[in-house]
Parts: C-alpha cells; sequence; structure tokens
C-alpha cells in the first residue's frame, strides 16, 4: 500500500458526460502528478500540482481539468468524455521536491469506461 | 521517434535466470532514470532511482544507466514467479520535473 488512495475504483460512464477523480496523497506530500495509462498509448503524464499550485502540464486535453485543494487532495475533471478518454488514470505524490529522490508513490488508480 | 522507447514484450524466462530489461530514450537532456514495477490492476511502485550514468545495484536488481548511447537497463537476477509484472523505465530532465515513461515490458517467469 503506497499510501496514496484514489476513489472511485471504477467508473462507468457514457459518451459526452462529465466524471471527477479524487486523490488523497501521501500524509505530508505536497506534489500530486495525474496519469493516463491506456494500452496504446502507455502510462502518460497529465499534470501536476506543488502545494495547490499547478507545476507543469503534460499532454492533457483542454476538456480535462484538475485541482489541487488546501488539503492536499487533488481532482480530476473529465468532460465532453469520449470512448477514446477510456483508460486507467492513475494519481501519484511525492515529497516535497527540493528533497531526496523525488519518488513518486502511485495509487491504485481508478478506470474509467465510457460507453 | 519516441522519447523513450521499450520492447513491450512479453519475455518468458524460466525461474533462477538472469533477466534484462532495456529502454532507449532519445532527449540527451534526461538525467534521472527510474524502474517501476506494475503489477497487474496495480499502480505502478518505483524500484530503483538512478542519476546520470553508471550502476545501481539493490538486492537481486541492478541498474545500468549508459548516457552516451542513451541505453539504460535493469537486471533480476535469480528471478522468481513473483517478478513476473511489467516493468517501466522512465526518466525525466530535473528531479522535480515530469516523468516520462516507457510503455513497459511484460515479464513472466516461469516456475
Amino acid at each position: 500500500d503506497s499510501g496514496v488512495t484514489q476513489t472511485p475504483k471504477h467508473l462507468i460512464t457514457a459518451t459526452g458526460q462529465r466524471v471527477t477523480l479524487r486523490c488523497s496523497p501521501r500524509s505530508g506530500d505536497l506534489s500530486v502528478y495525474w496519469y493516463q495509462q491506456s494500452l496504446d498509448q502507455g502510462l502518460q503524464f497529465l499534470i501536476q500540482y506543488y502545494n495547490g499550485e499547478e507545476r507543469a502540464k503534460g499532454n492533457i486535453l483542454e476538456r480535462f481539468s484538475a485541482q489541487q485543494f488546501p488539503d492536499l487532495h487533488s481532482e480530476l475533471n473529465l468532460s465532453s468524455l469520449e470512448l477514446g478518454d477510456s483508460a486507467l488514470y492513475f494519481c501519484a505524490s511525492s515529497v516535497e521536491v527540493l528533497a531526496g529522490d523525488n519518488e513518486q508513490f502511485f495509487g491504485p488508480g481508478t478506470r474509467l469506461t465510457v460507453l | 521517434q519516441k522519447e523513450v522507447e521499450q520492447d513491450p514484450g512479453p519475455l518468458s524466462v524460466p525461474e533462477g535466470a538472469i533477466v534484462s530489461l532495456n529502454c532507449t530514450y532519445s532527449n540527451s537532456a534526461f538525467q534521472y532514470f527510474m524502474w517501476y514495477r506494475q503489477y497487474s490492476r496495480k499502480g505502478p511502485e518505483l524500484l530503483m532511482y538512478t542519476y546520470s550514468s553508471g550502476n545501481k545495484e539493490d538486492g537481486r536488481f541492478t541498474a545500468q544507466v549508459d548516457k552516451s548511447s542513451k541505453y539504460i537497463s535493469l537486471f533480476i537476477r535469480d528471478s522468481q514467479p513473483s517478478d513476473s509484472a511489467t516493468y517501466l523505465c522512465a526518466m525525466s530532465a530535473f528531479r522535480d520535473d515530469k516523468i516520462i515513461f516507457g510503455k513497459g515490458t511484460r515479464l513472466h517467469i516461469l516456475p
């Protein structure tokens, strides 16, 4: 158990809908990262937040947005869902960026299925 | 050319064999190199974390980085069935930078 929690575990929805994925980082971790994992693209970095502020953006679609709240939990919002958005979505967290090896600890993921 | 290339496998080897997993990359700015292990229906977990070129050993695992060839390797000695998983190489330019992952190699250790 990495200490990172994600809810829900599974999500089934229809095209055009909007969903919210939730992540709670490990206690004390200030950075949260979101990744999308699909069979054809592998694990793709979406976005990073550090202590409430957006720090880095990857291949995140405009239909997707994220935020990190004062209690450091994060939410990833996916809207106008398409079939191709079906994937595993992982959240990872790490300690303050200036310390140690910046190991990212991954949560168990949310499996999103868009029908 | 993709930033990180990794053979997807599957790679099947008998128990006790030495396993060699590899990745190549194109971005010479990468300085931090990682190997993650991912079991089915689980999140990736960090196995090895190295900076710049050289070797790092941790138990049965050895990571090698050759920056001149843009090539990294993970060796697993005395492989066990419990090592059966997908292994992802990953790298970043800076310690707090976004991580770029390979697509992963599926490894099967046959009892």
